[in-house]
């Protein structure tokens, strides 16, 4: 079935280091691929999609790119903040309407200064 | 312009009892889905209503019901609740046009004891 698997954390950085959060899925069908980000105290919101094989998507620093070959969307961002402590979670969706999204445990990242 | 609003934030039952969670879409929406999300876990579809009806649903068992009333605002109704029942409960809304794009509420916390 569709599954997604995610890195577990914490991911405890520094700020400025470079990020990468790793995250493979399963699939059938060609699914779009997302990154939702939950801070502290606030619902999810959408980080970044991509739709199709090889798209990049990007928002506030952050990039992932649709990997069929390797069936992955690792989340990278070259220098972290603060303010990017928070728990990200890995989705695709496997319906076509687009809102039935399965979601990886979600992996929560801790930047100090 | 308020976001997605969840009623109540924090709900304690009893095993057996039932439960009616609500939910209030991000103004101009039209879709909603509910999402439940134990501790530690990421979340899980749970089911989507558009136009008053249930247009998919997840792998849950008939005790999980909802409805959406005409001003899009929608409600999730657990019977017969047991322990393992207890989660944070999220609510998402969108565009039918543009269901990727989610907008999450903050939760009901549930604890079933």
């Amino acid at each position: 079935g569709n599954s997604v698997t995610q890195m577990e954390g914490p991911v405890t950085l520094s700020e400025e280091a470079f990020l990468t959060i790793n995250c493979t899925y399963t699939a059938t069908g060609y699914p779009s691929l997302f990154w939702y980000v939950q801070y502290p105290g606030e619902g999810l919101q959408l980080l970044l999609k991509a739709t199709k094989a090889d798209d990049k998507g990007s928002n506030k620093g952050f990039e992932a790119t649709y990997r069929k070959e390797t069936t992955s969307f690792h989340l990278e961002k070259g220098s972290v903040q603060v303010s990017d402590s928070a728990v990200y979670f890995c989705a695709l969706n496997f319906n076509q309407a687009g809102t039935a999204l399965i979601f990886g445990k979600g992996t929560t990242l801790s930047v100090s200064s | 312009d308020a976001g997605v609003t969840q009623s109540p934030t924090h709900l304690i039952k009893t095993r057996g009892q039932q439960v009616t969670l609500r939910c209030s879409p991000k103004s101009g929406h039209d879709t909603v889905s509910w999402y439940q999300q134990a501790l530690g876990q990421g979340p899980q579809f749970i089911f989507q209503y558009y136009e008053e009806e249930e247009r998919q649903r997840g792998n849950f068992p008939d005790r999980f019901s909802g409805h959406q009333f005409p001003n899009y605002s929608s409600e999730l109704n657990v019977n017969a609740l047991l322990l393992g029942d207890s989660a944070l409960y999220l609510c998402a809304s969108s565009l039918a046009d543009l269901s990727e794009k989610l907008f999450f509420g903050s939760g009901t916390q549930l604890s079933v004891l």
